[in-house]
Formats: structure tokens, C-alpha cells, sequence
């Protein structure tokens, strides 16, 4: 993948952890077009977060996203069991394509 | 509310074309404020992107399967649809039809449609 994420992340109930996703592209330079994605087993993904920061209607507060540099983050405070899933990063890449990163399987201890 | 269903064939033998279909329900391809797109997915694999359509008919594909894709509003504007030519084992994946917002961000997505390919 043109986005590199970590492979898996864990966390305690509770616990705060962040996902990296490096190698994003800026368009203009004042924001990223990164979205997140949270994937449950056997499911379609959801839209979590858009922009690079913007939550998705009805996304819990928990979940952040910022970025810095060409590397975007998403965090999530206060894990929660139902938050076990696997995490996408995407980007709009300036030969008009979306890139996904590999996926960070989150797991809750 | 938008809803969006995949349709097509579970197994395509090498060599020969995939076609799937998604049909859009609770909304409509008016407008350039959405695109629509095909994502897939491998076994235990990631996500990747195939091409998109925007309302007009202007199409932008993955520079991996350029020549082999072709994606397509169908005139009756209640669907669209997926074209892969020449498919290998590797094109064996679930394939989702999805909605972009402007911004790129996938907010509405099909459930799956799981595809083998294989003689």
C-alpha cells in the first residue's frame, strides 16, 4: 500500500490508542482528504472519520483524527470492547485515485 | 436515505469478464456532490480501489487495472455498473459499490459481493 499502518494495535478497556497512517498526500495544503474506516468482521466498512478530522454523523466522540506532516493519525479514548475491528486510513492521491493503507487490527485486552 | 446492493456472479472462470451491478435505492445520480465507486477487497487483504463514475458519465480508474476496467451509469440512472475484463486468480476478492462525498470520503457502502475466480 501507498499508506503504511501499523498491523495491530491493542489497549486495555478504558486505554487511549492512536493509528498512524503515513504517506498521505496534501491537496491544497490546509487540510488532508483522509478519511477512516472501521471494518467489523464480515462487514462493510464505516465512514468514521472524514477530512482528516471531521467525525461521521453518529460516530461516537471518542474517536479522533488529526494529522501532521504526510502522516495521519486516528485516536480512540476510552476503549471500548465494541471498538475491536479493523482500521483503515484512505487518501485522495493527486493522480485522481483513492489510496487505502493496509489496516490496523485493533484489539481490546 | 441512500441505500446501495451489489449484484452479479459468485465465481468467473480466467479469463473471462466479471459484470456486476449495484442498484441505488433513496436517492438519485443527480448533481456532482457524490461519486460513485467500486472498492474490493481480498481474503484477509485490504481495501482497494477500482474507479469511480460521477452523474455526468466521467470515470477515473485505478492505474493497476486501467484497460481491464470499465465503470458505467446505467441510462435508466437507478444503477451502475462494474466491468473486468481478463480476470485472473487474483481478481478473486468481495466487491463493495460505494458513494463519495466531494471531499472523498466513502459514506455509503454496498454489503458485498463475494467473487471467485476460477475454472
Amino acid at each position: 500500500s501507498a499508506l503504511t499502518q501499523p498491523a495491530s494495535v491493542s489497549g486495555s478497556p478504558g486505554q487511549s490508542i492512536t493509528i498512524s497512517c503515513s504517506g498521505t498526500s496534501s491537496v491544497d495544503g490546509s487540510y488532508k482528504l483522509v478519511s477512516w474506516y472501521q471494518q467489523h468482521s464480515g462487514k462493510a466498512p464505516k465512514l468514521m472519520i472524514s477530512e482528516g478530522s471531521r467525525r461521521s454523523s453518529g460516530v461516537s466522540d471518542r474517536f479522533s483524527g488529526s494529522s501532521s506532516g504526510d502522516t495521519a493519525s486516528l485516536t480512540i479514548s476510552g476503549l471500548q470492547a465494541e471498538d475491536e475491528a479493523e482500521y483503515f486510513c484512505c487518501s485522495y492521491m493527486d493522480v485522481s485515485t483513492l489510496v487505502f493503507g493496509g489496516g490496523t487490527k485493533v484489539t481490546v485486552l | 436515505q441512500v441505500q446501495l446492493q451489489e449484484s452479479g456472479p459468485g465465481l468467473v472462470k480466467p479469463s473471462e469478464t466479471l459484470s456486476l451491478n449495484c442498484t441505488v435505492s433513496g436517492g438519485s445520480f443527480s448533481g456532482d456532490s457524490h461519486y460513485w465507486s467500486w472498492v474490493r477487497q481480498s481474503a484477509g487483504k485490504g481495501l482497494e480501489w477500482i474507479g469511480r463514475v460521477y452523474a455526468s458519465g466521467i470515470t477515473s480508474y485505478h492505474p493497476s487495472l486501467r484497460g481491464r476496467v470499465t465503470i458505467s451509469l446505467d441510462s435508466s440512472r437507478t444503477h451502475f455498473s462494474l466491468r473486468l475484463t481478463s480476470v485472473t486468480a487474483a481478481d478473486t476478492a468481495i466487491y463493495f459499490c460505494t458513494r463519495s462525498t466531494f471531499v472523498h470520503a466513502i459514506d455509503v457502502w454496498g454489503p458485498g459481493n463475494a467473487v471467485t475466480v476460477s475454472s
